[in-house]
């Protein structure tokens, strides 16, 4: 199993800051089989970013992703008042996981 | 609009059982595999289950292994999920999603909360 390490726990910015959450495997994905989700309390997660780097339909151009191999990022350019939510990272090459989550906060 | 919508959660015992389900709708549901994921109160995603789309291949967890079965009837566009032996580390939202073998999960249904508790 394809364990995900999300880093760090909490970021807290302001609104118009950049936010930088990162996400280790402890094997490497294949084919770059990462996703990015965000979770708002009471909501299901909403897709973000697919195969590491490719925006779903309708995600805003200030989310990108990048990386490859054990290590790779959710960038959001700049913060508005609704991207203030928790980020999970899953590979889906094998066996699908969850990273633990990266909780964006307002500071 | 694909959408997806669950059902059957509620209040069980220890030991207890019960089964979820998953209406699918806006898609041909007997093309896509189909995922179950949890997430206990305060918590991170957990994956639980999968099955493909013709119900002949399904993968647990091992948390959920011998205890939760998978199925899915494409005549009538529904997933579900029989929970048995319920344990209190079992309690969490449970949200259905549509995912292919190596695709991501998109869209999820809006999660049916399980409680266990005496």
């Amino acid at each position: 199993e394809i364990v995900l390490t999300q880093s760090p726990a909490t970021l807290s910015l302001s609104p118009g800051e950049r936010a930088t959450l990162s996400c280790g495997a402890s094997q490497s994905v294949s084919s770059s089989y990462l996703a990015w989700y965000q979770q708002k309390p009471g909501l299901a997660p909403r897709l973000l970013i697919y195969d590491a780097s490719s925006r779903a339909t309708g995600i805003p151009d200030r989310f990108s992703g990048s990386g490859s191999g054990t290590d790779f990022t959710l960038t959001i350019s700049r913060l508005e008042p609704e991207d203030f939510a928790v980020y999970y990272c899953q590979q889906y090459g094998s066996s699908p996981t969850f990273g633990g989550g990266t909780k964006v906060e307002i500071k | 609009e694909v959408q997806l919508v669950e059902s059957g959660g509620g209040l069980v015992q220890p030991g207890g059982s019960l089964r979820l389900s998953c209406a699918a709708s806006g898609f041909t549901f007997s093309s896509y595999a189909m995922h179950w994921v949890r997430q206990a109160p305060g918590k991170g995603l957990e994956y639980v289950s999968a099955i493909s789309s013709n119900g002949g291949s399904t993968y647990y967890a091992n948390s959920v292994k011998g205890r939760f079965t998978i199925s899915r009837d494409n005549s009538k566009n529904t997933l579900y999920l029989q929970m048995g032996s319920l344990r209190a580390e079992d309690m969490a939202v449970y949200y259905c999603a549509r995912g292919e073998l190596r695709a991501p999960f998109d869209p999820w249904g809006q999660g049916t909360l399980v409680t266990v508790s005496s």
